[in-house]
Formats: C-alpha cells, sequence, structure tokens
C-alpha cells in the first residue's frame, strides 16, 4: 500500500525567503509522487510530479521537489517567497497499476510581508 | 486551456435525502474520478471510472453512492440517502489515460452540507 506524509499542517514564511514542504512516502513499489496547489476557492492544481525520471523535478511557479528514494522524500521547494504563494500545498502517491492517489493532510502556507 | 467543471458550488440538504453532484471533465480524457475531503481531513478516493463502467472504489464508496456517465460529456456522483457524515467537499477529476503517471485534474469542488 501507499501512503504519505506532510510534515506541518501550517507553514508561515517571509516574502522572498525560501519556502520548504516536506512529504514523507511509503511504498511497496517504485512510486509516483505529486504536488498539487490549491488557491481559495479552486480546485487542486498539480504543481510538478515524479514518475521514476529525473529525481530534481521543477514545476511551476518556480517550484521544484527532489525524489530521495534512501529518505523516501519529495520535498517541495522555492527559493523566494512571493505573497501569490498562499495556499493548500498536498503531496500524493501513485504507484504502477494504481489509478488512484493517496494524499496527505496537506500543508497550509501562510507569507507574510 | 480547458478545465474540469462542477456544479453546484454548494449545496445543503436534508438528510435523507439524495443528491447528485455533476461533472464535466476535460473532453477527451478517458478517466474520471471522485474523491471527498470533509473538514480538516485529508482528500480521499472514492472512485474511478474508465469505458462506462468503475474501475476501482473505496470501502467508503457503498451501495448508497453510484456515479454515472449520462452523456458524452457529464460525469454523475449520487448519493443516496445523505447522512450527516456526508458533509464535505466533493472534488471530481480527470486524466486524460489509464497509466498511474498521469496528471488528474480537477474541479473547483461541490460543498455538500447535510443537515
Amino acid at each position: 500500500a501507499q501512503s504519505v506524509t506532510q510534515l506541518g499542517s501550517h507553514v508561515s514564511v517571509s516574502e522572498g525567503a525560501l519556502v520548504l514542504l516536506r512529504c514523507n512516502y511509503s511504498s511497496s513499489v517504485p512510486p509516483y509522487l505529486f504536488w498539487y496547489v490549491q488557491y481559495p476557492n479552486q480546485g487542486l492544481q498539480l504543481l510538478l510530479k515524479y514518475t521514476s525520471a529525473a529525481t530534481l523535478v521543477k514545476g511551476i511557479n518556480g517550484f521544484e521537489a527532489e525524489f530521495k528514494k534512501s529518505e523516501t522524500s519529495f520535498h517541495l521547494t522555492k527559493p523566494s517567497a512571493h505573497m501569490s504563494d498562499a495556499a493548500e500545498y498536498f503531496c500524493a502517491v501513485s504507484a504502477p497499476g494504481w489509478g488512484k492517489l493517496q494524499f496527505g493532510a496537506g500543508t497550509q502556507v501562510v507569507v507574510t510581508p | 486551456e480547458p478545465e474540469v467543471t462542477q456544479t453546484p458550488s454548494h449545496q445543503v440538504t436534508q438528510m435523507g435525502q439524495e443528491v447528485i453532484l455533476r461533472c464535466v471533465p476535460i473532453s477527451n480524457h478517458l478517466y474520471f474520478y471522485w474523491y471527498r475531503q470533509i473538514l480538516g481531513q485529508k482528500v480521499e478516493f472514492l472512485v474511478s471510472f474508465y469505458n462506462n463502467e468503475i474501475s476501482e472504489k473505496s470501502e467508503i464508496f457503498d451501495d448508497q453512492f453510484s456515479v454515472e456517465r449520462p452523456d458524452g460529456s457529464n460525469f454523475t456522483l449520487k448519493i443516496r440517502s445523505t447522512k450527516l457524515e456526508d458533509s464535505a467537499m466533493y472534488f471530481c477529476a480527470s486524466s486524460p489515460g489509464t497509466s498511474a503517471q498521469e496528471t488528474q485534474y480537477f474541479g473547483p469542488g461541490t460543498r455538500l452540507l447535510v443537515l
């Protein structure tokens, strides 16, 4: 079975500071990993995904994530936070033969001036 | 850019009533999903649908739930007799193919409140 754990339900960052959102996964097979973002009153939007190609994955809006098998992690980073990054971020896992996504609990990001 | 749409955005119903949540997936997509998120909890998978039949369902998706693709564009989730615990945000998603690598595109959700 697959599962993800997101450390920190709320993260506050200053504008211009590094954004780091943590995601650890558990999977009995090589996983596919996803980061989604949800802005207020909107659906979930894909930021980036790892599907067994390059371990460093670049996404939209300046975000990137690195797949580390040894640490079973897929942490999301952005070098410099912008006010528009305030949203909820979800890590999710899937695997070959699985059609569904298993989501983490989400991390709410607040950006302060 | 094509997007998944859902109606209504909000629905309030009385316990025991039937509700139908509607979704219009992206037009050339083949695989459809329903997820839900109870307030303060994780987004949970309910059901996936492909080629006019259910591919997979979770233990949440009991006999009170059903899905249908009544025409070439709509994808619906019906809850026959709503319970208080069905109150949640319901998300529809679609993907272009059946591979687990495929991106799932989500709609904005329907917030269901059962009184």
